[in-house]
């Protein structure tokens, strides 16, 4: 069975960092390219980055580019997301999502369950 | 980027009936790569439809997809109690950024 499962979310000042990771199992992590996508309170989705399944190649929303670092150790099944520069935009509760390609095709298959990054003073 | 506009913004249905959503894109998908997610209060999405009418592994077959270029229909043969989601549509032909509507609400009458 696919598990993803997210951490790190907590209460941010605004410009502080943070760090999110995503501890995946139930299939072969280094297959496949990774995603965060993610949902503002009571909001639609948005698409925050992708990693492909060596980290060889990285892509990012506008909204978040270089604010944001997208990386993963296959050797720890794991996807991060390092996250600076925080705004109050940035609150949303954020999905660890799973690619169905190597290099991103840009469906998910498979989401976590998510963690709440709020930023507020 | 591609916007994409869902409608209707809220649809009101009883269990058994039909449902039809629509999702329109401001540039055309090129090669039908658009999705269709399935969310529930206090879930994640799940994946119903890709390439615009492939359902996704254990999606039963009253979900079908359907559309090209611009225009794109999700239909929901016969609705179950369990189908009372909002549902969202998603182009990934012109990425990155992939893009998502904003949703429609499929309510019980």
């Amino acid at each position: 069975e696919v598990q993803l499962v997210e951490s790190g979310g907590v209460v941010v000042q605004p410009g502080g960092s943070l760090r999110l990771s995503c501890a995946a199992s139930g299939f072969t992590f280094d297959d496949y390219a990774m995603h965060w996508v993610r949902q503002a309170p009571g909001k639609g989705l948005e698409w925050v980055s992708l990693i492909s399944w060596d980290g060889g190649s990285t892509y990012y929303a506008d909204s978040v580019k270089g604010r944001f670092t997208i990386s993963r150790d296959n050797s720890k099944n794991s996807l991060y997301l390092q996250m600076n520069s925080l705004r109050a935009e940035d609150t949303a509760l954020y999905y660890c999502a799973k690619d169905i390609l190597d290099y991103g095709d840009y469906v998910f298959d498979y989401w976590g369950q998510g963690t709440l990054v709020t930023v507020s003073s | 980027e591609i916007v994409l506009t869902q409608s209707p913004g809220t649809l009101s249905l009883s269990p058994g009936e039909r449902a039809t959503l629509s999702c329109r894109a401001s540039q055309s998908v090129s090669s039908s790569y658009l999705a269709w997610y399935q969310q529930k209060p206090g879930q994640a999405p799940r994946l119903l439809i890709y390439g615009a009418s492939s359902r996704a592994t254990g999606i039963p077959d009253r979900f079908s997809g359907s559309g090209s270029g611009t225009d794109f229909t999700l239909t929901i043969s016969r609705l179950e109690p369990e189908d009372f989601a909002v549902y969202y549509c998603q182009q990934y032909g012109s990425s990155p950024p992939t893009t998502f509507g904003q949703g429609t609400k499929l309510e019980i009458k």
